[in-house]
């Protein structure tokens, strides 16, 4: 069973970058789109972008111009960096996997447990 | 990009009953490309539906989608305790993938 696992800083100060890393286990990252998600406190999903094992990106516009996905495939690892942070990226962040290979308009089956990121002072 | 709207924002319903959820969409989605997903308090979403009807490994058949074009439902045909949580729709036939705001399904 697929198994990802979000690690990085809890606490982040504005202009700062938030980077986080998405560790993958009990599959391959290989030849699936892996992507981040955001959720700020008690409220709903955003989408922030995702990542092929090829390196291929895609980014919601709404964040493009600070948000970097890359993909390390020695490590079964992903990463978001996102520059630039203020009070309004204060979110649980999840990473996420599609449910089947090769397919980028799909559902996310997997998820990691997510983590809590505070951006302040 | 595709706005979807979730209705209602809150069911309040005994265990026992039909949930019966609703998500519209600002343009047509595919059904194929049409997701509902359960979470819990302090967990990750879990996916619940795929394809608009199409129940995902290990879901409980007491779970249903339906629906085309604009207008999608996700229906739980009697509801256990373990289902009062919050419920997403989401769409990913067009970038970027969005997620309706949720209707939260709480114990009456």
């Amino acid at each position: 069973q697929v198994q990802l696992q979000e690690s990085g800083p809890g606490l982040v100060k504005p202009s700062e970058t938030l980077s986080l890393t998405c560790t993958v286990s009990g599959g391959s990252i290989n030849n699936y789109y892996w992507s981040w998600i955001r959720q700020p406190p008690g409220k709903g999903l955003e989408w922030i972008g995702y990542i092929h094992h090829s390196g291929s990106t895609n980014y919601n516009p709404s964040l493009k111009s600070r948000v970097t996905i890359s993909i390390d495939t020695s490590k079964s690892q992903f990463s978001l960096k996102l520059t630039s942070v203020t009070a309004a990226d204060t979110a649980v962040y999840f990473c996420a996997r599609v449910t089947a290979p090769y397919r980028v308009n799909d559902a996310f089956h997997f998820w990691g447990q997510g983590t809590m990121v505070t951006v302040s002072s | 990009e595709i706005v979807l709207t979730q209705s209602p924002g809150t069911l309040s319903l005994s265990p026992g009953e039909r949930a019966t959820l609703s998500c519209r969409a600002s343009q047509s989605v595919p059904s194929k490309f049409l997701a509902w997903y359960q979470q819990r308090p302090g967990q990750a979403p879990r996916l619940l539906i795929s394809g608009a009807s199409s129940r995902a490994a290990g879901i409980p058949d007491r779970f249903s989608g339906s629906g085309s074009g604009t207008d999608f439902t996700l229906t739980i045909s009697s509801l256990e305790p373990e289902d009062f949580a919050v419920y997403y729709c989401q769409q990913y036939v067009t970038s970027p993938w969005t997620f309706g705001q949720g209707t939260k399904v709480e114990i009456k």
